[in-house]
């Protein structure tokens, strides 16, 4: 079983319509968790990063993490064209290296 | 842009052969990560450097093995290829990687596609 398990999709949301992004993870000891976003062929770009369990908010994404159930979000409101591509869950320990989810692939249709 | 570069964008190669990979982090930074990425494993960590030191190894093969140079430029070496290793392989850079700020993010360089023949 991976560290970290992450709906593949792909997911196909309408313009405007708000995006559920969700990621399971079994290490109780990771602290630090992100959500990445990669556009087709080119490098993953950071978009949230927290630490520990509650919510962050920046524009129209918030991150929500609870530690209790070993379960990260990312919601993004008023949904874009230009949002599609694959967002990335991430975490890691304390001075460790990243541990991935696969990465869920959305589309937003005008 | 990240700051962080990688060369080549492409290469293409032949099983057997070996390659290098080349990333220049971003300045200021001393932490260097190689990730590689393929549609069946998605992004895998393979090995750190700190300041010229391996800090850390993840799934690294015995065939790989990487080095960072005083001015902080890192190669990663590929050897023996076989058709397995192609995939995007993908250079990463923080500050420090040593855990000493909760803030200390990695930043992506745009990656190598590998094709082996």
């Amino acid at each position: 079983q991976k560290e970290v398990e992450q709906d593949p999709g792909p997911l196909s949301v309408p313009e405007g319509a708000i995006v559920s992004l969700n990621c399971t993870y079994s290490n109780s000891a990771f602290q630090y968790f992100m959500w990445y976003r990669q556009y087709s062929r080119k490098g993953p770009e950071l978009l949230m990063y927290t630490y520990s369990s509650g919510n962050k908010e920046d524009g129209r994404f918030t991150a929500q993490v609870d530690k209790s159930s070993k379960y990260i979000s990312l919601f993004i409101r008023d949904s874009q064209p230009s949002d599609s591509a694959t967002y990335l869950c991430a975490m890691r320990l304390r001075g460790y290296a990243l541990n991935f989810g696969k990465g869920t692939s959305l589309l937003v249709t005008p | 842009d990240s700051g962080v570069t990688q060369t080549p964008k492409h290469l293409i190669t032949a099983t057997g052969q070996r390659v290098t990979l080349r990333c220049s982090p971003r300045s200021g930074d001393l932490s260097v990560y190689w990730y590689q990425q393929s549609l069946d494993q998605g992004l895998q960590f393979l090995i750190q450097y700190y300041n010229g030191e391996e800090r850390a190894k993840g799934n690294i093969l015995e065939r790989f093995s990487a080095q960072q140079f005083p001015d902080l430029h890192s190669e990663l070496n590929l050897s023996s290829l076989e058709l397995g290793d192609s995939a995007l392989y993908f250079c990463a850079s923080s500050v420090s990687g040593q855990g000493l700020s909760s803030t200390d993010t990695q930043y992506f360089g745009p990656g190598t596609r590998l094709t082996v023949l």
